[in-house]
């Protein structure tokens, strides 16, 4: 069984660009997550897609956004870069589970380093 | 929201000696509580996870235990081997469904021949 799948892996931006970022879950999954990881901030919750309509968001401005395909696949954006966005973007899928939690495995990241 | 500590930020054992992470939550409707390894360079993967209805739970070398109470867990690694040196993280899922975890800062466990 396939993991997770984060494309691309690693990405050079300049201030100002925008990004997207793709994951693809594990097959069944229909939970997707996604989190940032720096090493200031440690591990920090973007949002969350279930069904392709997003169930939780965290505290990020704005300019962070996602969406969800029919088939699961997760794509976020981040517009207008800022050097702070410089950071290891982890995907993470799910099982299938309207209520309560369920294990997360991750993907292995895309790191966005903005110049 | 939800507000996870952990403690220590690093760690250092002798090998074969055993290792305690502790980590508080500040939700108490939060009832999920999975640990992540990550060694350097590579995803965070997770190793043993407890829920809210249960105190402790074992999985060969690795324990958790929770204490709904006082609001807080703990990772325990006994026998420590070089290949347990990584980052761990604790995390709490808060109340009110889906998959949203709230992590702590991370502990950089080295165990040392």
């Amino acid at each position: 069984k396939a993991g997770v799948t984060q494309t691309p892996r690693y990405l050079i931006k300049t201030r100002g660009q925008q990004v997207t970022l793709s994951c693809s879950p594990i097959s069944g999954h229909r939970s997707v997550s996604w989190y940032q990881q720096t090493p200031g901030q440690g591990l920090q919750f973007l949002f969350e897609y279930f069904s392709e309509t997003q169930r939780n968001k965290g505290n990020f401005p704005g300019r962070f956004s996602g969406r969800q395909f029919s088939n699961s696949r997760s794509e976020m954006n981040v517009s207008t870069l800022e050097l702070g966005d410089s950071a290891l973007y982890l995907c993470a899928s799910s099982p299938d589970g309207d209520s309560g939690a369920n294990v997360l495995t991750f993907g292995a990241g895309s790191r966005l380093t903005v110049l | 929201g939800e507000n996870v500590e952990q403690h220590p930020s690093t760690l250092s054992v002798q090998e074969g000696d055993s290792a305690v992470i502790k980590c508080t939550y500040s939700d108490s409707a939060s009832n999920y509580f999975p640990w992540y390894k990550q060694e350097l360079g590579k995803r965070p993967q997770l190793i043993i996870d407890i829920r809210s209805n249960v105190g402790e739970k074992k999985d060969q070398r690795i324990a958790v235990t929770l204490n709904k109470t006082a609001k807080h867990f703990s990772l325990h690694i006994t026998e420590t081997q070089p290949e347990d040196s990584a980052v761990y993280f604790c995390a709490a899922t808060p109340g009110g469904g889906g998959n949203k975890l709230t992590f702590g800062t991370g502990t950089q466990l080295k165990v040392e021949l």
